[in-house]
């Protein structure tokens, strides 16, 4: 089944430890990027990546990390966590970009006490 | 920067209902334009697409317009049923060399009533 998976589904963790969310698609597309959903403000891109090893900025890099040594994983990294950065996270992946079809993953609950 | 304004919601209509929810748009130079749509405690979904001016994109009754003259990307469903209740995004790809650049608009709750 095609499908985009992120790991681990809920997280609740302290201000200042690092933590890892890791996203993987078995479709072999391209495209994959990190998305962060708050209310009243919609869902806001954090980092993209158009292909190995090829990253860039969405909106709101800061405080945030990734890295795309293979085509099927996009880890998002928090260096340092801290309250603000609690939010709902979602990864998502299509073919080539994004007039391709996005699919999303289930989504991350981070709460950071 | 690129920026999408969508209508305040949330918004509440009895099944068979006409549903419009509007979409404005801030970009540079030729952007692509998108409507989402997120179902309760699912991710998000592509509802449809439009990717140059004048171009109508449609889905599942779902149609919107790219109006370039008045850079805007209106939703809109001649009748609505009650399993379309979810949360509505508009959103914008840029041009140029932010091609993989997604920005959303906040989101349009829409509930639908038998």
């Amino acid at each position: 089944e095609a499908q985009v998976t992120q790991n681990p589904r809920y997280l609740i963790t302290v201000t200042g430890k690092k933590l890892t969310v890791t996203c993987s698609q078995n479709m072999n597309h391209e495209y994959m990027s990190w998305y962060r959903q708050d209310p009243g403000l919609g869902l806001r891109q954090i980092y993209y990546s158009m292909n190995v090893e090829v990253t860039d900025k969405g909106d709101v890099p800061e405080g945030y990390k990734v890295s795309r040594k293979e085509k099927r994983n996009f880890p998002l990294i928090l260096e340092s966590p801290s309250p603000n950065q609690t939010s709902l996270y979602f990864c998502a992946s299509s073919a080539r970009g994004l007039t391709d079809t996005q699919y999303f993953g289930p989504g991350t609950r981070l709460t950071v006490l | 920067g690129n920026s999408v304004t969508q209508m305040e919601g949330p918004v509440t209509l009895s099944e068979e209902a006409f549903l419009t929810i509007n979409c404005t748009y801030t970009a540079t130079g030729y952007p692509s334009l998108f409507w989402y749509v997120q179902y309760p405690g699912e991710g998000l979904q592509l509802l449809l697409k439009a990717t140059k001016a004048d171009d109508k994109g449609s889905n599942k009754g779902f149609e919107a317009t790219y109006r370039k003259e008045t850079t805007s990307f209106h939703l809109e469903k001649g009748s609505v049923q009650v399993s379309d209740s979810a949360v509505y995004f508009c959103a914008l790809r840029g041009g140029g060399t932010s091609y993989g650049k997604l920005t959303f608009g906040q989101g349009t709750i829409l509930t639908v009533h038998p």
